[in-house]
């Protein structure tokens, strides 16, 4: 399809559970990017894949956070033990390079730790 | 590295009024510039992008954005609001040149609310 599917639109998740959020891709598109979006509007960069290679993790948390990219699935943003500073609308964007004029975003998911 | 500053954080207008939502960015290398706009409860939608040529760039529901390398500013523009563009606009820059910073680096946002 034309969209890039992020599920689920919203998440609560209780401080110390794991979350896991999901992002389908534009089909024929090889990169995905992660980004977070907090409270004040501050976007932030979190991961980036190549088909299911890391391509930049420079923005991910090393500890809690870890993503994937698997062949014919969905890419996954995986938070273990989440805090209540996760709290954020997390967006996925796909591409055909890795150039941002290309990205295409989804529509986010929003996760509240409570 | 590169960074947006967007100098309203809101701006009210009456609908049918002219807006302008300014942007500046730094950066020490050639970069792309971005509108995005999100409307409530949603995500993010492109409104225009500046990647070369004619500085004036025009892009959906009436929105048009001047490239000002001088000034180093990219300020979004519309002629005549409706209530329907109340949203959150952000600016956003990525360096052209394939380099490190290729990522998205977006302002802070400019709520825009149109009022009747």
């Amino acid at each position: 399809g034309e969209e890039v599917a992020q599920t689920p639109k919203h998440l609560v998740r209780g401080e110390g559970q794991k979350a896991k959020l999901y992002c389908a891709p534009i089909k024929g598109h090889s990169y995905v990017f992660w980004y977070q979006q907090v409270l004040k509007n501050e976007f932030k960069f979190l991961i980036s894949f190549q088909n299911e290679n890391v391509f930049d993790e420079t923005g991910m948390p090393k500890e809690r956070f870890s993503a994937k990219c698997l062949p014919n699935s969905p890419c996954s943003l995986e938070i273990q033990a989440t805090k209540l500073e996760d709290s954020a609308v997390y967006f996925c964007a796909s591409s055909q390079s890795r150039q941002a004029y290309g990205y295409t975003f989804g529509s986010g998911t929003r996760l509240t730790v409570v | 590295a590169q960074s947006v500053t967007q100098l309203d954080s809101q701006v009210p207008v009456f609908e049918e009024a002219p807006v302008e939502l300014r942007c500046n960015y730094s950066s020490s290398v050639s970069v792309y510039l971005f509108w995005y706009v999100q409307y409530p409860n949603q995500g993010l939608q492109l409104l225009l992008k500046y990647l070369s040529g004619s500085t004036l760039v025009k892009g959906i529901n009436g929105f048009e954005a001047e490239f000002n390398k001088s000034q180093t500013s990219f300020h979004l523009r519309k002629p005549s609001v409706h209530i329907s563009d109340t949203a959150e606009y952000f600016c956003a820059v990525s360096e052209s040149s394939g380099g490190s910073n290729y990522k998205l680096t977006f302002g802070k946002g400019t709520l825009l609310t149109v009022n009747p």
